[in-house]
């Protein structure tokens, strides 16, 4: 398997502009994770799904955030109006039960 | 709830141990570990399932003490490759729920 798929690698953007970052699970993996990397603030949990519904969102920071899991192998996190605060390293992870596995991590920055 | 590490940082020699400690201040059902590379994705290492189980494999180990609601993860004869930021991981006290990381600790092994 190819482990988690995390796309883009990096983004760069203009405040105020949309941005979608997008994950593909290990395929079999029933639970998925997004969050999100500062060095302020560490690694923090912003949403996760179990069987492709939403379980907990409440490590969202605002409206501005949304995630969304169509099926069990795409997931997307999607920030409107993008804000210089925004600028962080994106985690995808995927679990079965037991140990979660990252992607890569999409680096967005906001100019 | 986020789980408090300690301590924050640890530099070594090789062949040094060391130990990195982890509690919650709620029920647990699992502890997981992983370890971060500068620039990288968190990697999995272990998880612990309530039952004061120690798993290890090699020269790095962990225990769960799921009374006082604590894991520590032990590195005996530290190698440079164990550089990084190891991060331990709790649940909601569920067997699938969302898992919160600590702040980390920040490893850093010498010649």
């Amino acid at each position: 398997d190819a482990g988690v798929i995390q796309s883009p690698r990096h983004e760069v953007t203009e405040m105020g502009q949309e941005v979608t970052l997008r994950c593909k699970p290990i395929s079999g993996h029933n639970s998925l994770f997004w969050y999100r990397q500062t060095m302020m603030r560490g690694l923090e949990l912003l949403i996760y799904f179990n069987n492709n519904v939403p379980i907990d969102d409440s490590g969202m920071p605002e409206d501005r955030f949304s995630a969304k899991m169509p099926n069990a192998s795409f997931s997307t996190l999607k920030i409107q109006p993008s804000e210089p605060r925004d600028s962080a390293v994106y985690f995808c992870a995927s679990s079965l039960a037991s140990a979660a596995f990252f992607g890569q991590g999409t680096r967005l920055t906001v100019v | 709830q986020q789980p408090v590490q300690s301590p924050q940082a640890v530099i070594l020699r090789e062949g040094e141990d060391a130990v990195i400690n982890c509690s919650s201040s709620k029920a647990l059902y699992s502890v997981h570990w992983y370890r971060q590379k500068h620039g990288e994705a968190p990697v999995f290492l272990m998880i612990l399932l309530k039952g004061g189980e120690q798993k290890g494999h090699e020269k790095i180990s962990a225990s769960f003490n799921e009374k006082k609601q604590q894991s520590s993860l032990y590195l005996t004869a530290s190698q440079l490759s164990y550089s990084g930021t190891y991060f331990c991981g709790t649940d909601g006290g569920t067997s699938y729920g969302k898992l919160t990381f600590g702040q980390g600790t920040i490893l850093t092994v010498h010649p």
